[in-house]
């Protein structure tokens, strides 16, 4: 089964500080990870994916599988960075011969940058 | 381009009652994708479709939750009766492909239809 945990439901920081948002899977399988973020009256959208290593917003994310975890970082927030932000594990599963992917979202954060 | 369109944006029904809701995905995508968002949870996938076929549903509740998505474009989800524990945001999301990791599998979402049910 697939699960995501993000243990922390709410989390302030001040500008300018770093900012780390805790993401830990479960999956048996080769992990596929992400993070999602929806901005206040915006439609939910893709930050980031662990394939990519890639840096947006300033925010980077490493996959550790030892640890199981995916956490987002940034070294300094900005207030523009206060949203809902989601860790999400995409995972194959297969029906009728077809492979397709399947993700499960964690229950989010909220980040709240304070000027 | 145009997005993922969904409506309606609200609606507000009494428990019993039936409800549909729309989606239209973003033109070319062969996936769509229904979740169901409860307040302070993250979207769960209730059904995935690639073209007018389903090939995920283990989460639909089959006895009040139907989706179709005829022609391969536009769906709908239905409830029939509703209870009070389907007040939720419905989201719709549709990508080129059903696969993950690929840039085809990037999940572009609708803006969602928020269901009251008293």
């Amino acid at each position: 089964a697939q699960r995501v945990t993000q243990p922390e439901k709410l989390l302030s920081v001040f500008k300018g500080a770093p900012v780390e948002l805790k993401c830990n899977y479960s999956y048996s399988g080769s992990p596929e990870l992400f993070w999602y973020v929806q901005y206040s009256r915006q439609r939910l959208q893709l930050l980031l994916r662990h394939i990519s290593r890639e840096s947006i917003k300033g925010f980077t994310a490493d996959l550790n599988k030892g640890e199981t975890s995916f956490h987002l970082k940034k070294p300094f927030a900005q207030e523009e960075d206060s949203a809902m932000y989601y860790c999400a594990l995409g995972g194959s599963a297969n029906a009728g011969g077809t492979s397709y992917g399947k993700l499960t979202f964690g229950q989010g954060t909220i980040l709240t940058v304070h000027p | 381009e145009a997005g993922v369109a969904q409506s309606p944006r609200y609606k507000i029904i009494e428990k019993r009652q039936s409800v549909a809701f729309w989606c239209n995905p973003i033109s070319g995508h062969a996936t769509l994708y229904w979740y169901q968002q409860i307040l302070g949870q993250g979207p769960k996938l209730l059904i995935q479709f690639q073209n007018n076929g389903v090939v995920d549903d283990s989460q639909l509740p089959k006895d009040r939750f139907s989706a179709e998505r005829l022609k391969g474009v536009d769906s709908t989800l239905k409830i029939q009766p509703a209870k009070l524990e389907d007040s939720a945001v419905y989201l719709c999301a549709s990508s080129l492909y059903p696969v993950i990791a690929g840039p085809g599998g990037k999940q572009f979402f609708g803006p969602g239809t928020r269901l009251t049910v008293l």
